[in-house]
């Protein structure tokens, strides 16, 4: 089955405590991405990649790290997590950028 | 830079009946596309429908269409004969075409509908 895993699904986590989420895709997807969702403010890009080895800046960066080493994983990093971080956390991979986004199911997390 | 409007934070619809969610865009872009996505209460993002900018029919897939004004710059979402599964956060989303522009995916603050009994 096509998808995109995101895990977990729920992380609850103090402040300054290093954490990945992980995101994986099995559809040989080139472009892969991820937002957080916060309540009023709708979907914001954190960062996004073309292709393995090329990452860039969404809107929202700061606070995050990401690596594409493979074509079919694409992992966020929060170094340092703080409060304003805790939202909803969606990676998504296309083939084509003209194409739909197919979407993980999302990462709810919570920073103490 | 690009940006996408929904205006209406929330709007209800008695079942049955048909409702149409607003969205407004702002672009220097000739060619682009727009795509509707629906997030029930399980969170998940599913696609509901797309629109390409260089072509002038409006897009439908089954009790879903959409009023694309292209000069206007307005891609409305109409659900006819609503139903309780329709009941969701909807998004509205703008990108880039792939020849030129940024390759980012930019989203409305969405509109959370509710379906009435």
């Amino acid at each position: 089955e096509a998808q995109v895993t995101q895990n977990p699904r729920y992380l609850i986590t103090v402040t300054g405590k290093k954490l990945t989420v992980t995101c994986s895709q099995n559809m040989n997807h080139e472009y892969m991405s991820w937002y957080r969702q916060d309540p009023g403010l709708g979907l914001r890009q954190i960062y996004y990649s073309m292709n393995v080895e090329v990452t860039d800046k969404g809107d929202v960066p700061e606070g995050y790290k990401v690596s594409r080493k493979e074509k079919r994983n694409f992992p966020l990093i929060l170094e340092s997590p703080s409060p304003n971080q805790t939202s909803l956390y969606f990676c998504a991979s296309t083939y084509r950028l003209n194409s739909p986004l197919h979407f993980g199911n999302g990462t709810r997390l919570t920073v103490t | 830079a690009q940006t996408v409007t929904q205006s209406q934070p929330e709007m209800s619809v008695q079942e049955a009946e048909t409702v149409t969610l607003s969205c407004t865009y702002d672009t220097s872009e000739s060619d682009y596309y727009l795509f509707w996505y629906k997030q029930p209460p399980s969170r998940q993002m599913i696609l509901v429908i797309r629109q390409e900018a260089y072509k002038q029919q409006n897009a439908t897939e089954n009790r879903f269409s959409v009023n694309f004004q292209k000069a206007a710059k307005s891609f409305s979402l109409k659900i006819s004969d609503s139903q309780l599964g329709d009941a969701a956060m909807y998004f509205c989303a703008y990108r880039s075409s792939p020849q030129g522009g940024s390759e980012k995916l930019v989203f409305g603050k969405g509109t959370k509908l509710t379906v009435n009994p």
